[in-house]
């Protein structure tokens, strides 16, 4: 089944405490993403790879951290996170960096920072 | 950051009744407008992918136009069902994907 695959799906941390949270996508896709959404805000890009080893920062990167070591996998880091943090995430993905083909969404991680 | 607007910002529908939204964004730089579904609990799910002027997609109950010129595109719910409740989202496609906030359509019986 094609599919994104986001974990965890909800996430308790304390300020500062180094966290990863991992997507994979298993269709091929050269495109992935992600985003946060607050409410009243809609979806607002964090990172995103075009390819493996090519990432670029969205419209809210501060305090996150990415990679793209293998086409599937596109994990979210934040090294030190804050309550500011505390966010609804997704990850998604696409063909050909999502000029005119659906994106895929993971599950979502609902994340809060304490 | 390209302005992507949604209007209204959230409805309510009596069930059997049609209605329509609006996504609004710069007419200039485009590629490609996305609309989104998004029902509490799950992912967003793809409803339509458009990149010509006066395109028009249709799924089941659902249609969508586009106009590129003027920079707008409409979401049409005919004869609305309660699992049409979800939250709407459109983005534009200029090299990367900008959503706009969403409309929340809640459909009663």
């Amino acid at each position: 089944e094609a599919q994104v695959t986001q974990n965890p799906r909800y996430l308790i941390t304390v300020t500062g405490k180094k966290l990863t949270v991992t997507c994979s996508q298993n269709m091929n896709h050269e495109y992935m993403s992600w985003y946060r959404q607050d409410p009243g805000l809609g979806l607002r890009q964090i990172y995103y790879s075009m390819n493996v080893e090519v990432t670029d920062k969205g419209d809210v990167p501060e305090g996150y951290k990415v990679s793209r070591k293998e086409k599937r996998n596109f994990p979210l880091i934040l090294e030190s996170p804050s309550p500011n943090q505390t966010s609804l995430y997704f990850c998604a993905s696409s063909f050909l960096g999502v000029l005119n083909t659906e994106a895929f969404f993971g599950q979502g991680t609902r994340l809060t920072v304490v | 950051i390209l302005n992507v607007e949604q209007s209204p910002q959230s409805l309510h529908v009596q069930e059997g009744d049609s209605t329509n939204f609006t996504c609004s964004f710069p007419s200039s730089n485009f590629y490609a407008l996305h609309w989104y579904r998004w029902e509490t609990a799950k992912s967003p799910e793809a409803l339509f992918v458009m990149t010509l002027n006066g395109d028009e997609k249709k799924k089941g109950r659902i249609s969508a136009t586009l106009n590129t010129k003027e920079g707008y595109s409409y979401l049409y719910i005919k004869g609305s069902q309660p699992e049409d409740s979800a939250t709407y989202l459109c983005a534009v496609s200029w090299g990367k994907l900008q959503f706009g906030a969403g409309t929340q359509v809640v459909v009663t019986p």
